[in-house]
């Protein structure tokens, strides 16, 4: 069954530097996104990709961060200027469609900003 | 925008008792309802979800309700068992426009053998 995939697994990286996390949406799936965890906490949405666009983003997703759609198989989360907050797990989704079926989850990369 | 509050933060149940897990949302206009579990270390993963022209779904021991009147639904599973120890999270989200899910706090439910 395919999956959604991330990588790498677990990037730690110091303040101030920029983290470029990676995903392989299911490859039939037409709507991407990411979502942060931080320990312990509840999964929050970060921002939503259609179309080689953006087509929401939550209050989180501030100018520090950009998605992108590289090529026809990667999706990229890029955090420009690390802070200790930004320490989480950051998981991919994609779904198939808008209006049918679900998002499924990659594994998630840890992030650690030291 | 969409507010989900879950409700409890954590549960403590024996194997085969059965446990609930209820969260409430906001927006009027959230039409699906996924449910997800996540265990130590891992992705969440969808174990069921619900549609709004629907009030209840079971899928074996696991049945979700919803009131759109009351903006409230409900997760339950039935003769619960050790390997239902997981984190549970609801969400809603307005599924016309599915680009903004919005997560509950979570539930950690702990089934004693």
């Amino acid at each position: 069954e395919p999956e959604v995939t991330q990588t790498p697994s677990h990037q730690v990286t110091q303040m101030g530097q920029e983290v470029i996390l990676r995903c392989v949406p299911i490859s039939n799936h037409l709507y991407f996104y990411w979502y942060r965890q931080i320990l312990g906490q509840k999964v929050e949405f970060l921002v939503s990709f259609y179309n080689n666009e953006i087509s929401e983003k939550s209050e989180i997703f501030d100018d520090q961060f950009s998605v992108e759609r590289p090529d026809g198989s990667n999706f990229t989360l890029k955090i420009r200027s690390t802070k200790l907050e930004d320490s989480a797990m950051y998981f991919c989704a994609s779904s198939r469609q808008q209006s049918t079926d679900t998002q499924y989850f990659g594994p998630g990369t840890r992030l650690t900003v030291l | 925008g969409e507010n989900v509050e879950q409700h409890p933060s954590t549960l403590s149940v024996q194997e085969g008792d059965s446990a609930v897990i209820k969260c409430t949302y906001s927006d009027s206009a959230s039409n699906y309802f996924p449910w997800y579990k996540q265990e130590l270390g891992k992705r969440p993963q969808l174990i069921i979800d619900i549609r709004s022209n629907v009030g209840e779904k079971k899928d074996q021991r696991i049945a979700v309700t919803l009131n759109k009147t009351a903006k409230h639904f409900s997760l339950h599973i039935t003769e619960t068992q050790p390997e239902d120890s997981a984190v549970y999270f609801c969400a809603a989200s307005i599924r016309n426009n599915n680009n903004d899910m919005r997560f509950g706090a979570g539930t950690r439910l702990t089934v004693k053998p």
